[in-house]
């Protein structure tokens, strides 16, 4: 069956650190890649996608590549800052087959 | 063009009282997943409507259940409340015809209480 495995954290960095969450998924096929991310108190919003191998999807300075190879999706983020400390799921669809979200990783930036 | 709504926000419920979460999703969406959010389980899938039939179904017992009006809006229910029910449940839509991948937008879910 589809799966997603992602690093659970809590990953605390310093404003300005550069961020990696590891994103790795099972599925047969090739399914569409997603991280969401969820703020404090409120439902989870799309960050970015990537549909097919060698994608890459971006969104307010986060960035993360389709990698059909190593079976990947890493988050990136070159400087984080405390507004971005929120929980982050990583998530595949494949072809009208349920959403699979992995456990999320909770995110702490420090000023 | 608005974003998924669900109702009510907040709900406070007493063991074996039952309760009904409403969701509309984004105009044109046709599919309305369901999902339950705890600290310990994450997030786990209901179960998903499109065109007012279930068309998939996570793993959770039959006190669970859920329909799709004609209009695409949803509701959910569960019967007999234990006190493990208490979560943040989430309501996605999206276009997906099951041909497609498709994007899943989420409302701001019901956090659910149960005493």
């Amino acid at each position: 069956g589809n799966s997603v495995t992602q690093m659970e954290g809590p990953v605390t960095l310093s404003e300005e650190a550069f961020l990696t969450i590891n994103c790795t998924y099972t599925a047969t096929g090739y399914p569409s890649l997603f991280w969401y991310v969820q703020y404090p108190g409120e439902g989870l919003q799309l960050l970015l996608k990537a549909t097919k191998a060698d994608d890459k999807g971006s969104n307010k300075g986060f960035e993360a590549t389709y990698r059909k190879e190593t079976t990947s999706f890493h988050l990136e983020k070159g400087s984080v800052q405390v507004s971005d400390s929120a929980v982050y799921f990583c998530a595949l669809d494949n072809y009208g087959q349920n959403f699979v979200f992995g456990p999320g990783t909770r995110l702490s930036v420090l000023p | 063009k608005a974003g998924v709504t669900q109702t009510p926000r907040y709900l406070i419920k007493t063991r074996g009282q039952q309760v009904t979460l409403s969701c509309s999703p984004i105009s044109g969406h046709r599919s309305v997943s369901w999902y339950q959010q705890t600290p310990g389980q994450g997030l786990q899938f209901l179960f998903e409507y499109f065109s007012e039939t279930q068309r998939n179904k996570g793993n959770f017992p039959g006190r669970f259940s859920g329909r799709q009006f004609s209009n695409s809006r949803s509701e959910m229910n569960v019967s007999t409340l234990e006190l493990g029910d208490s979560a943040l449940y989430l309501c996605a839509s999206s276009f997906n015809s099951g041909i497609i991948t498709d994007t899943q937008y989420f409302g701001p879910g019901t956090r659910l209480t149960v005493l």
